[in-house]
């Protein structure tokens, strides 16, 4: 059975760091490409980056909104994902959805979805 | 970054009838090797966003034959053939033809 479960997510002050993990079990992890989507109170969903598979060169890409200050990496022998998000801002509230795609270079085919984890940055 | 719009922004529909979406993209997606990047996903409330269709016209795995998509280049459409009162919530298009991704705004269908 496939599961993805994110986990990290709480209130956190301004500026400060918050580390976002994606556990995935049920399919072959490390051929997967993973990405990070969001959802902001009343708003619809927002691409925040990916990084591709070993195959890829685990690359990674991020939104214009998050580049500098967020970083995805990946330890395929654990089946984790994570996001550290640092700087947070208030805009950066937002429930976190992490998901993954067998196309291992994240073009898309988005299938396999966690429950997502709410991040409330605020002071 | 590639914009993507999607009409109409809500959609009353009526059990068993049909039901279509739109989006366009600000630029093409078609790819050299022939491919679309474009998803569709259902994002029904209390739940996580699921694939309906990628790479344009291929339907994901579990995905009901009433759900269909069709365009190419700029222009894209989802179809469902008999809207079922299941099918309510917010669905969006997606480009995956290169980062940023970027998703359409929705289009809220709800039952009338």
């Amino acid at each position: 059975e496939v599961q993805v479960v994110e986990s990290g997510g709480g209130l956190v002050e301004p500026g400060r760091s918050l580390r976002l993990s994606c556990t995935a079990s049920g399919f072959s992890f490390g051929d997967y490409a993973v990405a990070w989507v969001r959802q902001a109170p009343g708003k619809g969903l927002e691409w925040v980056g990916f990084i591709k598979s070993k195959l890829y060169g685990e690359t990674t890409e991020y939104a214009a909104s998050v580049k500098g200050r967020f970083t995805i990496s990946r330890d395929n022998s654990n089946g984790i994902a994570y996001l550290q998000m640092n700087s947070l801002k208030t805009e950066d509230t937002a429930l976190y959805y992490c998901t993954n795609s067998p196309r291992g270079s994240a073009a898309g085919q988005f299938d396999y979805w966690g429950q997502g984890t709410l991040v409330t940055v605020s002071s | 970054d590639i914009v993507m719009t999607q009409s109409p922004l809500s959609l009353p529909v009526t059990p068993g009838e049909p039901a279509s979406i739109s989006c366009r993209s600000s630029r093409s997606l078609l790819h050299s090797n022939g491919n679309n990047y474009m998803d569709w996903y259902l994002h029904k409330p209390g739940q996580s966003p699921q694939l309906l269709i990628y790479l344009a016209s291929n339907r994901a795995s579990g995905v009901p034959d009433r759900f269909s998509g069709s365009g190419s280049g700029t222009d894209f459409t989802l179809n469902i053939s008999r809207v079922e009162a299941g099918d309510v919530g917010v669905y969006y298009c997606m480009q995956s033809l290169g980062p940023p991704q970027t998703f359409g705004q929705g289009t809220r269908v709800e039952i009338k």
